[in-house]
Order: structure tokens, then C-alpha cells, then sequence
């Protein structure tokens, strides 16, 4: 069975602060795939980043950055100088073969002016 | 914008009475999808469809119907609502590079009193 943890249920940050949001997963697949979506105050689920399970490489992007590491099962997610606009639920999720995604419960991110 | 609309977009009913929700997409995807959002539980897959007429059951598909009789067009209905179905309701489409992304319509909020 497949399963994502995220531990952290709200996390509050003073603006310009950095801040980590965990993602750990639970799989039998050797290929697998990992996503992060932004859901703001507004609602709509918005795709941030596609891991493939072959591919260890740590993705940055602005200010967003993943840490991937199958040794762990972990895939993070770190805003560096996090802004207002930041503010969201943060959701993980897996899939092997897009179709059977299992998201995580959410992380609620609160940046603080 | 992946192209897909929802409605209603905001829904209030009482117990026992039947809904239908409705998704639409206007970009020929061949598989549609529909989820629940609860809090502390991410998403949960309720129904999904692989083609016109092709569907089949999630997670949580207890007291939900689905039907899609033309590619654009999935509805999802609660032959007889109840209090634990108010949810966020999300359909979703996949795609992406690799065919294993999926991307999220705007949701519907459905109140059941």
C-alpha cells in the first residue's frame, strides 16, 4: 500500500524567514513519482513539481527548492525567504503510474508580515 | 489552465435530496477524475474514468454515481445526500510530459444540512 505523511499540520514563518515542509512516503514500487501542489486562501490546487523515483537529483526553481532522498523516503520542499503570498496548504502526493495518486493531509503554511 | 470548469461552484442541499455535480473540459483528456476534500485527509479519489462510458471506483466511492457520455462531460452524482458528504469536490484531468500529472478544476463547495 501506498502512503504519505506529512507531520507537519501548520507551520507559521515571519516573512523573509526559510522554511521546510516534509513529505514522507511509503511505497513497494521501484518506479514511482512524487508531487507537490499549492493550494492558496482562493482554493484551487495548483501543480508545483513532478519527482520521477529514478531521478535523485534536487530540483531548485526561484525560490522553491526539493530535496529528494530515497534512502529516507522523504521528499521536501524548502521556500527560501518566504513571502505573504506564500501562504497556502501545501500537498504532497504519489503515484506509480498516474492514476492511483494518495495525497498527504497537508501542511498549512502561514508567512507572517 | 488546464481547461476544466466545475458546477456549481458553491452548493447547498438538504440530506436526502440528490446532486449532480458536473465537470467540464475542453481539451479532449481521455481520463477524468473525481476527488473529495476533507480536512486532515488530503484528497481522496471517489470515482475516475478511462473513455466515454469507462468508469470505475476509488477510494471512497460509497454513495456516489458517476457518468460520462461524452469525453468532455463527467458528472458526479449523490443519489441521496448526507451530512458526511459536505466536502470540497475536485475533478481532475491527466497530463503532463509523461502522462502522469493531473490537473485540478476549481472545486465545488457542497453543503449538506
Amino acid at each position: 500500500a501506498q502512503k504519505v505523511t506529512q507531520a507537519q499540520t501548520e507551520i507559521s514563518v515571519v516573512e523573509k524567514e526559510d522554511v521546510t515542509l516534509d513529505c514522507v512516503y511509503e511505497t513497494r514500487d521501484t518506479t514511482y513519482y512524487l508531487f507537490w501542489y499549492k493550494q492558496p486562501p482562493s482554493g484551487e490546487l495548483v501543480f508545483l513539481i513532478r519527482r520521477n523515483s529514478f531521478d535523485e537529483q534536487n530540483e531548485i526553481s526561484g525560490r522553491y527548492s526539493w530535496n529528494f532522498q530515497k534512502s529516507t523516503s522523504s521528499f521536501n520542499f524548502t521556500i527560501t525567504a518566504s513571502q505573504v503570498v506564500d501562504s497556502a496548504v501545501y500537498f504532497c502526493a504519489l503515484n506509480k503510474d498516474g492514476q492511483n495518486f494518495v495525497f498527504g493531509p497537508g501542511t498549512r503554511l502561514s508567512v507572517l508580515p | 489552465d488546464a481547461g476544466i470548469t466545475q458546477s456549481p461552484r458553491h452548493k447547498v442541499t438538504e440530506t436526502g435530496t440528490p446532486v449532480t455535480l458536473r465537470c467540464h473540459q475542453t481539451e479532449n483528456h481521455r481520463y477524468m477524475y473525481w476527488y473529495r476534500q476533507d480536512p486532515g485527509h488530503g484528497l481522496r479519489l471517489i470515482h475516475y474514468s478511462y473513455g466515454v462510458k469507462d468508469t470505475d471506483k476509488g477510494e471512497v466511492s460509497d454513495g456516489y454515481s458517476v457518468s460520462r457520455s461524452k469525453t468532455e462531460d463527467f458528472l458526479l452524482t449523490l443519489e441521496s445526500a448526507t451530512s458526511s458528504q459536505t466536502s470540497v469536490y475536485f475533478c481532475a484531468i491527466r497530463s503532463g510530459t509523461s502522462f502522469n500529472e493531473q490537473y485540478f478544476g476549481p472545486g465545488t463547495r457542497l453543503t449538506v444540512t
